[in-house]
């Protein structure tokens, strides 16, 4: 099975900063890559489909890219509202993995 | 407006059964994948499983695979999760999640509330 790597697992950043979290997976996906963000005690939400496509309602701040192997989520500045963890998905065959995660933090 | 309601919370014991519900509403329930996500406490989100209601097709991840039943009943708009045999290691928020598109496994964009299983003696 397809595994998904997700760095770092936490990090610090100010606000206003460009933040970027990276997905790899362990064999191609193409472009069937989620992004979620979830806050504490909160449901997770749907950020990002297709590797790059923003969801409706989602702050333009927000951008994801890559295709095949290497995926990013870049938050362009960062805000205190982004305070959350984030994760990918695969989503091309099951199993949907996950990746394990980035915890996001204002410094 | 799409809805997914899950049951509420519960508290068992090791080696009991249990059976969770998500019931879905506002969409074709039947025509849309239903999954079960599992997050520890503190932990990551797990992709459990899912279920395509129409036909009962069901995928597993070897993670779960025997460890959990997954199945549905599309006259109710109803998936279920399901234990024989309940373990400490069990207790979790367990979601339920189905896809923006019909038909395709996809990224999901519906999300059920939770229900918080707890495994306590």
């Amino acid at each position: 099975d397809i595994q998904m790597t997700q760095s770092p697992s936490s990090l610090s950043a100010s606000v206003g900063d460009r933040v970027t979290i990276t997905c790899r997976a362990s064999q191609g996906i193409s472009n069937y890559l989620a992004w979620y963000q979830q806050k504490p005690g909160k449901v997770p939400k749907l950020l990002i489909y297709a590797a790059s496509t923003l969801q409706s309602g989602v702050p333009s701040r927000f951008s994801g890219s890559g295709s095949g192997t290497d995926f990013t989520l870049t938050i362009s500045s960062l805000q205190p509202e982004d305070v959350a963890s984030y994760y990918c998905q695969k989503y091309n065959s099951a199993p949907l993995t996950f990746g394990g995660g980035t915890k996001v933090e204002i410094k | 407006e799409v809805q997914l309601v899950q049951s509420g919370a519960e508290v068992k014991k090791p080696g009991e059964s249990l059976k969770i519900s998500c019931k879905g509403s506002g969409y074709s329930f039947t025509y849309y994948w239903i999954a079960w996500v599992r997050q520890m406490p503190g932990k990551g989100l797990e992709w459990m499983g899912i279920i395509y209601p129409g036909d009962s097709d069901t995928r597993y991840s070897p993670s779960f695979q025997g460890q959990v039943t997954i199945s549905a009943d599309k006259s109710i708009y109803t998936a279920y999760l399901q234990w024989s045999s309940l373990k400490a290691s069990d207790t979790a928020m367990y979601y339920c999640a189905s896809p923006r598109l019909r038909g395709v496994m996809g990224d999901f964009d519906y999300w059920g509330q939770g229900t918080l299983v707890t495994v306590s003696s």
